[in-house]
């Protein structure tokens, strides 16, 4: 098994849809952060989850709301995006938060927002 | 002023060549620094991490470090077609939880 997974691969969904993404890290690891990464643009970390506790939100929009049930597995739930809101997200996770240790990327999730 | 800068390229380096990607960082106090590898369509990938001035080797790959200049570099020796991606510089800035990355340098070899 990979060391991070995500699913789905790609989404489409309407403005008014509900969706999740799902992300898995079979690393044992302690930190897991979330990124979207837009064109022309650096990767924007949304938020990051230590010991499934929320330690940083960058500033995200209530219509993104994370949840982190345990240290391996981490969801986003999606409800009524903007187009603006299609991006890469990416899914990452390292041995301990702060930024210093190497993170380790899941493959993403493809969002289009019709 | 953004935290982390690069040249958005695209670089364009033959076959053979040395390709040298460069990155400068705002905060000076800044101690963790990585360059991560996209393919297109792909999840990015670590390449190498630094953490103290001068120059760290792996392979083809040399990361240098200047603190002082607050500048990061990635040189590729003898560049392969297969090193064509977009390369990511990220700095952990002091106090900070997270990276900051840049908008990376699309490097293409050209057989």
């Amino acid at each position: 098994e990979t060391g991070v997974t995500q699913t789905p691969r790609h989404l489409v969904m309407g403005m008014t849809n509900k969706k999740s993404l799902k992300c898995e890290q079979h690393l044992g690891h302690n930190a897991m952060y979330w990124y979207k990464q837009s064109a022309k643009k650096p990767l924007e970390l949304m938020f990051v989850y230590n010991f499934k506790e929320q330690t940083e939100n960058n500033s995200v929009p209530s219509r993104f709301s994370p949840e982190c049930p345990n240290s391996s597995h981490l969801f986003l739930h999606l409800h009524t995006l903007q187009p603006e809101d299609s991006a890469l997200y990416l899914c990452a996770s390292s041995q301990n938060p702060g930024g210093t240790d190497t993170q380790y990327f899941g493959p993403g999730t493809r969002l289009t927002v019709l | 002023q953004k935290e982390v800068e690069q040249n958005s390229g695209p670089l364009s380096v033959p076959e053979g060549a040395i390709a040298s990607l460069n990155c400068t960082y705002s905060d000076r106090g800044s101690q963790s620094f990585f360059w991560y590898r996209q393919y297109s369509g792909k999840s990015p990938e670590l390449i190498m991490s630094i953490y103290s001035n001068g120059d760290k080797e792996d392979g083809r790959f040399t990361a240098q470090l200047n603190k002082a200049s607050q500048y990061v570099s990635l040189l590729i020796r003898d560049s392969q077609p297969s090193d064509s991606a977009t390369y990511l510089c990220a700095v952990h800035q002091t106090g900070a939880n997270n990276l900051f990355f840049g908008t990376g340098t699309r490097l293409t070899v050209i057989p």
